[in-house]
């Protein structure tokens, strides 16, 4: 069926380096995706999300780039902190319905200092 | 704002039990509520999407009388696991919808941890 993956189950940067996260998708109806981050025994925090109609997006520190030509998405953090550490999904959604998400296999973050 | 708040945030209990666990949406109205369940190292699964008002619709392999959802209020989502079992024991997640200027954003709960003897 269709399913969201991700690339690489484990990443371990430097502290300070930039990190690349990223995501496959497989449903080219999905017009919406978002970013979460999860910490050990806690629910998914929110980091940021991108529509179909964009290519790229900012936040603070996080950059979203989706490119539906190869049904991809990366979430890029700069200058990646300890704080950072944690498991990182990504979720899929087709809009217009009730915002329902299908969720990727996630990768885990690892910062060393 | 956008706070999501789940009850209890972890639990033990006995097989056969039933448990219950409550979703609240505490600075937003939300007409739609997600339950997710999660296990160790592994991606979120979407179990249900309860809406208040009407019946929740429950995803595949989801059995709707052993997982009872009540979406009493625009605030508040409860998750029933009936006649509990161990291999019912996972981390049981909700979400709520929160509508802003024609946009549907998702926020999670902390998550809740069943644990079944």
């Amino acid at each position: 069926g269709e399913s969201v993956g991700l690339h690489l189950p484990t990443l371990s940067v430097q502290e300070g380096d930039n990190s690349i996260i990223n995501c496959a998708y497989s449903n080219s109806a999905s017009d919406y995706f978002i970013w979460y981050k999860q910490e050990s025994g806690k629910g998914p925090q929110f980091i940021i999300d991108i529509r179909s109609n964009m290519d790229k997006r900012q936040g603070q520190r996080v950059t979203v780039l989706l490119n539906k030509t190869v049904k991809h998405l990366s979430l890029q953090i700069a200058a990646t902190q300890p704080g950072d550490s944690a498991v990182y999904f990504c979720a899929e959604a087709v809009s217009g319905g009730y915002n329902k998400l299908i969720f990727g296999a996630g990768t885990r973050l690892a910062v060393h200092p | 704002g956008a706070v999501v708040s789940q009850h209890p945030s972890r639990v033990i209990c006995k097989s056969g039990t039933s448990v219950k666990i409550e979703c609240r949406s505490l600075d937003f109205q939300a007409t739609t509520m997600f339950w997710y369940r999660q296990f160790p190292k592994k991606s979120l699964m979407l179990m249900a999407t309860s809406n208040e008002g009407s019946k929740a619709t429950y995803e595949q392999g989801v059995e709707k009388d052993k997982f009872l959802i009540n979406h009493a209020s625009l605030t508040l989502s409860t998750l029933t696991v009936t006649s509990a079992h161990p291999e019912d024991s996972s981390f049981y997640i909700c979400s709520a919808n929160l509508a802003s200027g024609g946009v549907e954003t998702q926020y999670f709960g902390p998550g809740t941890r069943l644990l079944v003897l």
